[in-house]
């Protein structure tokens, strides 16, 4: 089955400085990776998402790029503002909509 | 649209008792999963139904679990017998062939 791997861990940042943060997968199969964004005490959101036939996606001041090659994926996020702190979550789905989800990044934005 | 919905948002109970989470997906909605979240594992993928027909349960941690979805509005994820390993927050989601959203969790605690 699919293995998702994410780094860092945590991640502290000052307030307008960029964050990013890295994912890998392991099944070549997998053809959606979708971030979701978990505050404390809530339930994970869903920021932005990516399929395979696409290399990079922005909205706004968050951007997703996928190198299908290396089968790594990346979160980042610019001009990080206080109310971006939070715990990021990638994931990996394969055709059956199977999704795996990487194990969190707690990011921390400093004022 | 409510988004997904879950009842009830807390429960506490004693060890042996039998526990059962309840999930409504969005309308329109054909994919639904169940997912259990803890500090020492993460979010982890319990089950999930296409069409009310459960398609993987290889998260299903052993057969104190239970999972039923008997119409496209309604799932129901049981435990019986709890155990205090069984505290953590249960998530459901439910998405069409992308974006998956999730409902505002379960809090389960085991004494």
């Amino acid at each position: 089955g699919e293995n998702v791997e994410q780094h860092p861990s945590t991640l502290s940042v000052q307030e307008g400085d960029s964050a990013v943060i890295k994912c890998t997968y392991s099944d070549s199969a997998s053809n959606y990776f979708p971030w979701y964004k978990q505050e404390l005490g809530k339930r994970p959101q869903l920021i932005i998402d990516i399929r395979s036939n696409v290399g990079e996606k922005k909205d706004q001041r968050i951007a997703v790029t996928l190198n299908k090659t290396a089968k790594h994926f990346s979160l980042h996020i610019t001009e990080t503002q206080p109310e971006d702190s939070a715990v990021y979550f990638c994931a990996a789905r394969q055709d059956n909509n199977d999704m795996r989800f990487g194990a969190g990044t707690r990011l921390t934005v400093k004022p | 649209d409510a988004g997904v919905i879950q009842s009830p948002r807390h429960e506490v109970t004693e060890m042996g008792q039998e526990v059962t989470l309840r999930c409504k997906p969005i309308s329109g909605h054909d994919y639904l999963f169940w997912y259990r979240q803890t500090m020492m594992r993460g979010l982890e993928l319990l089950i999930y139904f296409n069409n009310n027909v459960p398609i993987d349960d290889s998260g299903m941690p052993e057969d104190r679990f239970s999972a039923k979805m008997p119409n496209a509005s309604f799932s129901t994820l049981k435990i019986q017998p709890s155990e205090p390993r069984d505290s953590a927050v249960y998530f459901c989601a439910s998405s069409t062939f992308y974006e998956q959203y999730f409902g505002p969790g379960t809090r389960l605690t085991v004494t």
